[in-house]
């Protein structure tokens, strides 16, 4: 079945980069059927979608205005992963980190996160 | 962005209860909904597409229902493994929003 593996560190200290990998078993980051998304989760903020990479012919990436001017994720295809790497980090952006699959398959379904990473707390402290 | 309210926050009820649970889209998203379940410590668990569709495997006291702005999610009968934290999310456009969640806890 699928598994996402997510790593990283847990602390990060302000104004520097958050970099995050989640890697995959049992699907591919080149799939035409799935996109590839990080989501985060914080008592201030709950859950809030951070953005995406998929591919359809060539890579795309769609980011939340909230961040898109400090998130980059790419894809590995080597090591069929990708990654979040968050610059500028502040305190506020302390939560649980985490990657999901969305596939295209569902049926009338929209983007549904069908497969999750265990998430990963990251700390933004000095 | 479309904002997804839920209510109420936090609900306690028994095992063998009926739990329903609301959910309100800002505007009309039809029936692009999802359905998740979280316990502590853990990743949110896809339950429910489409507004009433369970996705394979998830118990059939669970259903959805609604369209447009309202939705429900109703656990008919609760067992002790539902005990934890519901969210609804819209899923067809961007940014992707999710609800404040609803804690289902023990009574």
């Amino acid at each position: 079945q699928v598994q996402l593996q997510q790593s990283g560190p847990g602390l990060v200290k302000p104004s520097q980069t958050l970099s995050l990998t989640c890697a995959i078993s049992g699907d591919s980051v080149s799939s035409n059927s799935a996109a590839w998304n990080w989501i985060r989760q914080s008592p201030l903020r709950g859950l809030e979608w951070l953005g995406r990479t998929y591919y359809k012919s060539q890579w795309y990436n769609d980011y939340a205005v909230s961040v898109k001017s400090r998130l980059t994720i790419s894809p590995d295809t080597s090591k069929n992963q990708f990654s979040l790497h968050l610059n500028s980090v502040t305190p506020e952006d302390t939560a649980v980190y985490y990657c999901a699959r969305v596939d295209v398959n569902y049926h009338l379904a929209g983007d549904v996160f069908d497969i999750w990473g265990q998430g990963t707390m990251v700390t933004v402290s000095s | 962005d479309i904002q997804m309210t839920q209510s109420p926050s936090s609900v306690s009820a028994s095992v063998g209860d009926r739990v329903t649970i609301t959910c309100r889209a800002s505007q009309n998203i039809n029936t692009w909904l999802a359905w998740y379940q979280q316990k502590p410590g853990k990743a949110p668990k896809f339950l429910i597409y489409a507004a009433s569709t369970l996705q394979s495997g998830v118990p059939s006291r669970f259903s959805g229902s609604g369209s447009g702005t309202d939705f429900t999610l109703t656990i008919s009968s609760l067992q002790p493994e539902d005990f934890a934290t519901y969210y609804c999310q819209q899923t067809n456009n961007f940014p992707l929003t999710f609800g404040g969640g609803t804690k289902v806890e023990i009574k």
